[in-house]
């Protein structure tokens, strides 16, 4: 499978414990984007790299989320000291350049804090 | 900052039927793409139809089409033929050119819940 994987793609935490989702992009893809969806909701952008170098961060990230890229090829999203709040979908996304237009995604790792 | 709009939390179709989910988008850019993405349940979410702002013919991928109507801000997905596998939410979701700010992230709207009837 060449596709966007994402894991864990469910992770069950209590309020206070950290969490780490990985996303592998596709292979040749430049950037890479995470995204949080809430239930009935459109994902929101939360932070995007190209390559290594991460270029924006929402201001949906609080100091508590941390994202790297390390090399320029999976991604890792660390969620600190969770909160109950934080239970989303987080989405991975990768694209080759901007010109194309097409962001590929992942499954999505759900994140449930109790 | 743009904005996207689906005012159709959900909707449904018969089978073999035509549908048209509504978008709406805010933007003071004259040049932009727009594109519908369909999320299955449980599933990845894929593209289904992508428009250039430049571009005045409408875009069409089979038995998908869009309406694009750039003075109005515009830009509705009509699903012709309707089948059990469209059963999705739909997300209509905007770009803005290369060379941006938005180094090619994705606003998305709220997304339609698509039903498809037997």
């Amino acid at each position: 499978d060449t596709g966007v994987s994402q894991n864990p793609r469910h992770k069950i935490t209590k309020r206070g414990q950290n969490v780490t989702f990985r996303c592998d992009p596709i292979s040749e893809h430049n950037r890479l984007y995470w995204y949080r969806q809430t239930l009935g909701q459109g994902p929101e952008f939360l932070t995007y790299f190209q390559n290594e170098a991460q270029l924006e961060k929402s201001r949906l990230l609080s100091d508590r989320f941390s994202a790297e890229r390390p090399k320029g090829s999976f991604s890792t999203l660390e969620i600190q000291r969770t909160e109950q709040g934080d239970s989303a979908m987080y989405l991975c996304a990768s694209s080759l350049g901007a010109n194309t237009g097409e962001l590929f995604f992942g499954e999505g790792s759900r994140l449930t804090v109790l | 900052a743009q904005t996207v709009t689906q005012s159709q939390p959900e909707m449904s179709v018969q089978e073999a039927e035509t549908v048209t989910l509504s978008c709406t988008y805010d933007t003071s850019e004259s040049d932009y793409y727009l594109f519908w993405y369909k999320q299955p349940p449980s599933r990845q979410m894929i593209l289904v139809i992508r428009q250039e702002a430049y571009k005045q013919q409408n875009a069409t991928e089979n038995r998908f089409s869009v309406n694009f109507q750039k003075a109005a801000k515009s830009f509705s997905l009509k699903i012709s033929d309707s089948q059990l596998g469209d059963a999705a939410m739909y997300f209509c979701a905007y770009r803005s050119p290369a060379g941006g700010t938005s180094y090619g992230k994705l606003t998305f709207g709220q997304g339609t819940i698509l039903t498809v009837h037997p």
